[in-house]
This record gives structure tokens, sequence and C-alpha cells, in this order.
């Protein structure tokens, strides 16, 4: 029972988009359509932006989209602004489980 | 407005048994199943345990698994975490969170500190 991997850090200028990547298996990330992204900020409660792979709850920017491939999710955060600058994590759903990523700190340069 | 308040963490030695507890407010609790998710100091999330709305189905993971308590009152509105057997591993900021209908959370209390150690 291990963690889905992201990269440690990822960078980006105001403007810019980034994407941070998401891997697992055929038994989470590639099972499942049932893929979610958090934003946490130092010392915050995680905040859901992503549900179900690709769908933004009522209140997230559409700056922030996701998507899947095979056992691969991606987030990815267009037209990167100052405020962005947290920790991410993806989730998957495993049949009786979720398993978190190992967390993307996202630094706006 | 969606609330859920955490408390009971604290300073537990090796070995010892702490409860949690999460109040919730602002929805219909007993509709909705619930978990806890930790993370340790300067650590990434961990997904602890889940309890669907009538408390039917209950999953933890492996790590808390025999030691770990999952357990919730409809009619206080409350979930719950009985913790025996702590490790100094389990140290941790634990969060409970409500499952929304497509297998992810969308709202999350702010945490309470469980400090395991001697």
């Amino acid at each position: 029972q291990s963690a889905l991997t992201q990269p440690r850090s990822v960078s980006g200028s105001p403007g810019q988009s980034v994407t941070i990547s998401c891997t697992g298996t055929s038994s989470d990330v590639g099972g499942y359509n049932h893929v979610s992204w958090y934003q946490q900020h130092p010392g915050k409660a995680p905040k859901l932006m992503i549900y179900d792979v690709s769908k933004r709850p009522s209140g997230v920017p559409d700056r922030f989209s996701g998507s899947k491939s095979g056992n691969t999710a991606s987030l990815t955060i267009s037209g990167l602004q100052a405020e962005d600058e947290a920790d991410y994590y993806c989730c998957s759903y495993a049949g009786g489980r979720w398993l978190f990523g190992t967390g993307t700190k996202v630094t706006v340069l | 407005e969606v609330q859920l308040v955490e408390s009971g963490g604290g300073l537990v030695q090796p070995g010892g048994s702490l409860r949690l507890s999460c109040a919730a407010s602002g929805f219909t609790f007993s509709s909705y199943s619930m978990v806890w998710v930790r993370q340790a100091p300067g650590k990434g999330l961990e997904w602890v345990s889940y309890i669907s709305s009538s408390s039917s189905t209950i999953y933890y993971a492996d790590s808390v698994k025999g030691r770990f308590t999952i357990s919730r009152d409809n009619a206080k509105n409350s979930l719950y975490l009985q913790m025996n057997s702590l490790r100094d591993e389990d140290t941790a900021v634990y969060y409970c969170g409500r499952r929304d209908g497509y297998n992810s959370f969308d709202y999350w209390g702010q945490g309470t500190l469980v400090t395991v150690s001697s």
C-alpha cells in the first residue's frame, strides 16, 4: 500500500502554465475514474480542487484542469497566479481504500 | 455553512490510547460517509479510515488496522477515531473529511495534532 508518485516540485512564472503528474497502477489511478486533487497552503487544511479526474467543484477557478491517461493523472494550472503557490496532492480511490500522492510543491517565481 | 471541528488530540506515550472527535454542522451528517486522513509533520497526506453514513461499511489503512476504530453517532452529528497501541509513527495532524458522492473529500476540518512520544 504505497503512495502515488508525484514530482517533488514544479515552478513557473505568473501567467505561465504548470502540469503536475500523478502516477499509480491499474489498481488505483488506471482502474477508477475517481482521481481528485487537493491544494494545501502551509498550516491549512487541504482544499478539493478537482474530482472525478476532471470536474471542478463550485468556486474553483477554471484555470485548474485535470486529465488522465492510463495509470497517470495530471493537474494543469493555467495562468499561474501568486496565490496558487502551495502543495498539491492527488488522490485515487482504489477499491475500499484511498491512496494519496507524495505531494508537489508549486512555486510561483 | 459546512463545518467540521476536530478535537481530542494531544501528547500520549507509545502504547497509549487517544480518542479523537469531529463535530459536524451545516449539513445532514447522517447522509454522508466520512473519513479520517492524517499528515505527519512535514510529510504528505495519508488516508486512515472510512465509515459509511449508516456505519454499515468501514475500511482501514493497513498501517492502523487492528489498532484504530472509527465510529459515528448520527444523533450527535459526530465522528470518532479511537486510537490504541499508539506508535511514534502515528504522530500527525488528524483531519476529518466529508466524502462527497464521487469518492473525493469536499470538506475538511482544521485538524488536531496527535504527538506520540515518551
